[in-house]
């Protein structure tokens, strides 16, 4: 069964520094997105992303975080300057097309804030 | 905010029947119930959907009562990888959002 891949599995950073999770999509999906999860609470929604522009973003996703698909194959979420409240569970997920039933989540990449 | 309240926690013994509840009191007619889980800060895991009707598939069971303000997940035999935090969602797949809104979930414990 297709899978969607995340890397790395964990980063470690210092604070102020500025920070790449990657994800690859099930070839033919669409529809992209980052979730986090904060250890402890809620998964949350970040950012949908389709047709190479931000579909819909949450008040998380500030001015610090901004994603791409830079070679039409990699879905990138980058922070600029972390903060320790960025350490969490970052996870990308996809679907194939709107109002497809399922979103396919990745392993997450664990994100540590020093 | 998650539109669906569930109990934060249940326990299953190995082999019998789970049953996870979920109360979605205001659903529209629209929206879909969701169930996902989420194994020990994995990526969360698509287990089944459905509209009004019953829903079944290899992991699960999905009951809706007649009025949708309800419904139950049914893992039939329950293992101790089904241990697991349980999301109950309802979105509308055709509405102007795709994103899924996460509540607490139920996280269910198989003993064996």
């Amino acid at each position: 069964e297709p899978e969607v891949t995340q890397t790395p599995s964990h980063q470690v950073t210092q604070m102020g520094q500025e920070v790449i999770l990657r994800c690859v999509p099930i070839s033919n999906h669409l529809y992209f997105y980052w979730y986090r999860q904060i250890l402890g609470q809620k998964v949350e929604f970040l950012v949908s992303f389709y047709n190479n522009e931000i579909s819909e973003k949450s008040e998380i996703f500030d001015d610090q975080f901004s994603v791409e698909r830079p070679d039409g194959s990699n879905f990138t979420l980058k922070i600029r300057s972390t903060k320790l409240e960025d350490s969490a569970m970052y996870f990308c997920a996809t679907h194939r097309d709107r109002g497809s039933d399922t979103q396919y989540f990745g392993p997450g990449t664990r994100l540590t804030v020093l | 905010d998650a539109k669906t309240t569930q109990p934060p926690s249940m326990d299953c013994a190995e082999g019998r029947a789970a049953n996870l509840p979920c109360n979605h009191s205001t659903i529209s007619g629209n929206e879909y119930v969701y169930w996902y889980r989420q194994i020990h800060s994995q990526g969360p895991q698509y287990i089944i959907h459905g509209l009004k009707n019953n829903e079944t598939n290899e992991m699960a069971s999905l009951i809706i009562t007649e009025d949708r303000k309800s419904s139950t997940l049914i893992l039939p035999h329950a293992t101790l990888r089904d241990t697991a935090v349980y999301y109950c969602i309802v979105r509308d797949p055709q509405g102007g959002s795709e994103k899924l809104v996460f509540g607490k979930g139920t996280k269910l414990t198989v003993n064996p």
